[in-house]
């Protein structure tokens, strides 16, 4: 089955600046690849996906790469802001999962004012 | 606003009580899933559905059951808790057919057993 591997685990960023977060799968049938934040008390919630057919998203502040040959994908967030802190997950799925997602393990990020 | 909902948001009961931690959502959505995330934050998967009448088991084992009677409700029940079930449980769905799409999540039970 589908193994996602993320890291770091926890990343402490100042204000203002950029954050990276780096999953790997090892299912070269995954072809989406959604990242989630969760705030304290609440489930996950979409920030962005990205599929199998296009290498870069962007939306605002975040953004998502994604190298098939390698088999990883990676978050990005620039101009971090407080409001940023919480945990991110990075998920993969396939054509034939039935929706089903492996999820990473999870990146506690604090941005500190 | 929320599309799933998830009932109760708490609870604390004793060990050996019947119980069952209620979702539902208001999209239409013919696949829905249970996870249990534990202190180190990962999600496992335990029970997923494909539709109505339709359950099957998760990565991880659970001692729990699962029920899809109607398209929009997927209850989970316990029917002797323990102190090694206490954990959040979260509930998702997602849209039709094989492929992947976003899975939307409720906000959580978090059980306690005392």
């Amino acid at each position: 089955g589908e193994n996602v591997e993320q890291h770091p685990s926890t990343l402490s960023v100042q204000e203002g600046d950029s954050a990276v977060i780096k999953c790997t799968y090892s299912d070269s049938a995954s072809n989406y690849f959604p990242w989630y934040k969760q705030e304290l008390g609440k489930g996950p919630q979409l920030i962005i996906d990205i599929r199998s057919n296009v290498g870069e998203k962007k939306d605002q502040r975040i953004a998502v790469t994604l190298n098939k040959t390698a088999k990883h994908f990676s978050l990005h967030i620039t101009e971090t802001q407080p409001e940023d802190s919480a945990v991110y997950f990075c998920a993969a799925g396939s054509g034939t999962s039935y929706g089903k997602l492996t999820f990473g393990q999870g990146t506690i990020l604090t941005v500190h004012p | 606003e929320a599309d799933i909902y998830q009932t109760p948001r708490y609870l604390v009961i004793g060990t050996g009580k019947k119980i069952t931690l209620e979702c539902s959502q208001t999209m239409g959505h013919d696949k829905m899933y249970w996870y249990q995330q534990d202190p180190g934050m990962e999600l496992h998967l335990i029970h997923y559905s494909y539709g109505v009448n339709s359950t099957e088991k998760g990565d991880l084992s659970s001692e729990s059951t699962v029920s899809r009677i109607r398209t929009e409700h997927f209850p989970l029940t316990l029917e002797s808790a323990r102190p090694s079930h206490t954990s959040q449980y979260l509930c998702a769905s997602s849209g039709w057919g094989r492929g992947s799409e976003p899975q939307h999540f409720g906000d959580g039970t978090r059980l306690s057993i005392l």
